[in-house]
């Protein structure tokens, strides 16, 4: 049963940038067949899907916030990445990460709240 | 952009009642629609994928159908643990994007 961490500082200063890890037991990231996926759920709001990256690095993003979202893979870890450039009050969120085999999201992380404030 | 609306935006049901939420797409998405439970706190959970297959470990009193623009999730006999928020997701091909729709909440009547 794979599982997914998510891990990172849970307050950042407006400005600055968010970056979050998400480390996976159970399965490698490397295997192929899976996706590795962002998404964020504003404090009392719905869901909104960030970002994905396949093993090979291949990745796709919401068009929303891809001039400011970076993924990356670190195999050797069995890791998975987010950066997420010149975040204001609005990225204030609990982020998640998952896994998925390209159109669904079947298993998630617990979920990490990220405050932006100074 | 392709959106998803979800009806009701919430409802009050009873244990032991069918429930059924409707999510409708602006245009056709053929199957990529999955549907999740999300409990405050909790992380959602996969419930249903491409519209009708239900994920390993869901009971079966959840069931889902459609296609194109217009799908169902129902609840066979509401239980007291099926109390949450449910949402609607699709995939967007070209280019890919996934989209949620904006959630429906079941409470106890």
């Amino acid at each position: 049963q794979v599982q997914l961490q998510e891990s990172g500082p849970g307050l950042v200063k407006p400005s600055q940038t968010l970056s979050l890890t998400c480390t996976v037991s159970g399965g490698s990231i490397s295997s192929g067949g899976y996706y590795w996926n962002w998404i964020r759920q504003h404090p009392g709001r719905g869901l909104e899907w960030i970002g994905s990256i396949y093993y090979s690095g291949s990745t796709f993003y919401n068009p929303s916030l891809k001039s400011r979202v970076i993924l990356s893979a670190e195999t050797s870890k069995n890791q998975f990445s987010l950066k997420l450039t010149s975040v204001t009050a609005a990225d204030t969120a609990v982020y998640y990460c998952a896994r998925g085999p390209g159109t669904y999201f079947e298993s998630w992380g617990q979920g990490t709240l990220v405050t932006v404030s100074s | 952009d392709i959106q998803l609306t979800q009806s009701p935006s919430f409802l009050s049901a009873s244990v032991g009642d069918r429930v059924t939420i409707t999510c409708r797409a602006s245009q056709g998405i053929s199957s990529y629609l999955a549907w999740y439970q999300q409990k405050p706190g909790k992380a959602p959970k996969l419930l249903i994928y491409a519209a009708s297959t239900l994920h390993s470990g869901v009971p079966s009193r959840f069931s889902g159908t459609g296609s194109g623009t217009e799908f169902t999730l129902t609840i066979s006999s509401l239980q007291p643990e099926d109390f949450a928020t449910y949402y609607c997701q699709q995939l967007n091909n070209y280019p890919p994007e996934f989209t949620f729709g904006p959630g429906t909440k079941v409470d106890i009547k």
